[in-house]
């Protein structure tokens, strides 16, 4: 089952919010990835984290590592229409290279 | 360039049939995942090659899975005698070495197999 707990669960955004989610685990993560999927398609990388404190953006982006290296938080400034869609937070641990996900933040469009 | 592919994209199969699913890892990769990913949740890890070498392949969920990676380059995840619980899009990753030689913990999935068993 997932090992990392993201929060929230589904939001709904207006074109031009800013948006924020975050990816919480109860051990110690070395690297923290965020993906985004679309229905139907793989996963697709937007940004990954390598240290504890890290703040690295990707144009509207931003995605920080926590400092205690059991979190991660990801910010979506000015969003847009086709920012819809799952986003999923990943970590690795200190040995192996499998990843584990979250369950996911389902991001939709105020009608 | 070309991204990860998977086929087929989608396979329905009979409950007890044998299924093979393929992926095309991105040229020059030498790591490559499988993962699972039931409706509505994230991919959870099956197995990991570098190379040719299965190096873990503490997620398989039980001995009718079985995964193999010959030529150090295509994969092929195969569960025998499906069953219902099989039912989930199987995702494909594979990650580059980097110049330093240190392996990337970046992971760039494919489409992804939609399995159903019926």
């Amino acid at each position: 089952g997932q090992q990392l707990n993201q929060s929230p669960q589904s939001m709904f955004i207006q074109e031009g919010e800013d948006v924020s989610m975050n990816c919480t685990s109860s051990s110690i993560f070395n690297t923290w990835l965020w993906y985004k999927q679309d229905p139907g398609e793989g996963p697709v990388l937007l940004i990954a984290l390598y240290k504890a404190g890290e703040l690295t953006s990707n144009g509207r982006l931003t995605a920080q590592f926590g400092i205690t290296r059991k979190d991660s938080f990801l910010n979506i400034s000015a969003s847009i229409p086709s920012d819809v869609g799952i986003y999923f937070c990943a970590g690795r641990r200190e040995y192996g290279n499998k990843l584990v996900f979250g369950a996911g933040t389902i991001l939709r469009v105020k009608s | 360039g070309a991204g990860v592919s998977q086929s087929p994209r989608y396979k329905v199969a009979k409950r007890g049939q044998d299924v093979a699913l393929r992926c095309d890892p991105i040229s020059g990769h030498v790591s490559l995942f499988w993962y699972q990913q039931a409706l509505g949740q994230g991919p959870e890890f099956l197995t990991y090659f570098q190379n040719e070498a299965q190096l873990d392949k503490s997620g398989l969920p039980s001995d009718r899975f079985f995964a193999e990676r010959p030529e150090g380059s295509v994969s092929t995840l195969k569960i025998q005698r499906t069953q219902q619980e099989d039912s989930a899009v199987y995702l494909c990753a594979s990650s580059p070495v980097l110049f330093s030689g240190r392996e990337s913990y970046e992971q760039y999935f494919g489409p992804g197999t939609r399995l159903t068993v019926t």
